[in-house]
């Protein structure tokens, strides 16, 4: 069966430190991995793909095959990355979510 | 561009009544999914349907709830004989292509439905 884990509902840190907001999928495919963000009071919305390799506000993602992870990073977090995130795995059909990780990062 | 448009916004119904969510994709998109949120969870996928075609809707209870995006107008998501057990918030999101490679999914705003 699919499947993605967000390990944690919630990750605290504060301003300035690094962040990692784990994502774990099991799939029987080979899915394309987006990265998914919700600040307070807008809609979802896309963060980062994997396909295109690219750093959105400082945010990066690797894809490890082998440990079937595709990990969140950030190397020192700010006050605004405070949001909800959730990892998407998409396959032809259907965009998967995990249950999403609450990032609050204090001053 | 106005973005995937969803109505209501919040909707109340008591229980055994229906309801009907409403989803204007964004322009030129013709695929819709539909996903649940309950309280403290993420998004379950429940539905994709392109335009006049349901796709995939594996992830919808088999009884009371049904999709359909006709060829004019919005997609509706219909829920009948409403329980409490439907409470929750139900998102709708857009593409261009099926969800693939270097395909974005574009979200509404969500209808967050209460059953008293």
């Amino acid at each position: 069966a699919q499947r993605v884990t967000q390990p944690e509902k919630l990750l605290s840190v504060f301003k300035g430190a690094p962040v990692e907001l784990k994502c774990n999928y099991s799939y029987s495919g080979s899915p394309e991995l987006f990265w998914y963000v919700q600040y307070s009071r807008q809609r979802l919305q896309l963060l980062l793909r994997h396909i295109s390799r690219e750093s959105i506000k400082g945010f990066t993602a690797d894809l490890n095959k082998g440990e079937t992870s595709f990990h969140l990073k950030k190397p020192f977090a700010q006050e605004e990355d405070s949001a909800m995130y959730y990892c998407a795995p998409t396959t032809v059909n259907k965009f998967y979510f995990g249950s999403g990780t609450k990032l609050n990062v204090k001053p | 561009n106005a973005g995937v448009m969803q109505n209501p916004r919040h909707l109340v119904r008591r229980r055994g009544q229906e309801a009907r969510l409403r989803c204007s994709p964004m322009k030129g998109h013709s695929h819709v999914y539909w996903y649940r949120q309950l309280p403290e969870e993420g998004l379950k996928f429940m539905v994709y349907l392109q335009k006049e075609n349901i796709i995939d809707e594996s992830g919808m209870p088999k009884e009371r709830f049904s999709a359909e995006f006709p060829k004019e107008g919005p997609s509706i998501l219909r829920i009948q004989q409403v329980v409490r057990g439907d409470s929750a918030a139900y998102f709708c999101a857009s593409s261009l292509r099926g969800g693939s490679m270097n395909t974005e999914a574009f979200f509404g705003q969500g209808t967050r439905l209460t059953v008293v």
